[in-house]
């Protein structure tokens, strides 16, 4: 089965720009999680989506959105970027996501100059 | 709120040698545990898990993980490591019926010297 699949790999924006970035979970699985990883932070829960309806949301300002599509797909969105948003973008898929184990994908690597 | 503590940033063993990574976490509810490894530009790999039953989890690598709820803690250990265990580690947790999702350590970076 395959596994959790992000795009792209990497990124460069600038400042002020927008970003779009996908997660296509493994198959099967309706559950899909997004965190930041960043050196002085660490792991960052962003959201969940469950069904097409986010369920649950982390403590990040309103220019860090996202949406999942009927294909359990997901993609998270951050407007505005600012400097401090370059990072990790790692997303997770389970299948009910209640306390089930999450599977990572490879990561977005966003830089913002 | 969960919150979980890795007492070590780096731990340096050698190969071969025994290790322990330790993790603790507070929380006054029924609580999940992982422990997940992250090599070099990669993404998160699953070692193991604890949700009940035997507190003493056995995960994949060689790796195992012992649940103490009377000292919150679940901490990683292998008796032997290989070169190829040089990774960072990362203890989560995810509390029953909790509004976010993992929790996650600020990671402990592990570094096998030959």
């Amino acid at each position: 089965k395959a596994g959790v699949t992000q795009t792209p790999r990497y990124l460069i924006k600038t400042r002020g720009q927008q970003v779009t970035l996908s997660c296509s979970p493994i198959s099967g699985h309706r559950s899909v999680s997004w965190y930041q990883q960043t050196p002085g932070q660490g792991l960052q829960f962003l959201f969940e989506y469950f069904s097409e309806t986010q369920r649950n949301k982390g403590n990040f300002p309103g220019r860090f959105s996202g949406r999942q599509f009927s294909n359990s797909r997901s993609e998270m969105n951050v407007s505005t970027l600012e400097l401090g948003d370059s990072a990790l973008y790692l997303c997770a898929s389970s299948t009910t996501g209640d306390t089930d184990t999450q599977y990572f994908g490879p990561g977005t690597r966003l830089t913002v100059l | 709120a969960q919150s979980v503590t890795q007492l070590d940033s780096q731990v340096p063993v050698f190969e071969e040698a025994p290790v322990e990574l330790r993790c603790n976490y507070s929380s006054s509810v029924s609580v999940y545990l992982f422990w997940y490894v992250q090599y070099p530009n990669q993404g998160l790999q699953l070692l193991l898990k604890y949700l009940s039953g035997s507190t003493l989890v056995k995960g994949i690598n060689g790796f195992e993980a012992e649940f103490n709820k009377s000292q919150t803690s679940f901490h990683l250990r292998k008796p032997s490591v290989h070169i190829s265990d040089t990774a960072e580690y990362f203890c989560a947790a995810n509390s029953q019926g909790g509004s976010e999702k993992l929790v996650f350590g600020k990671g402990t970076k592990l570094t096998v010297n030959p």
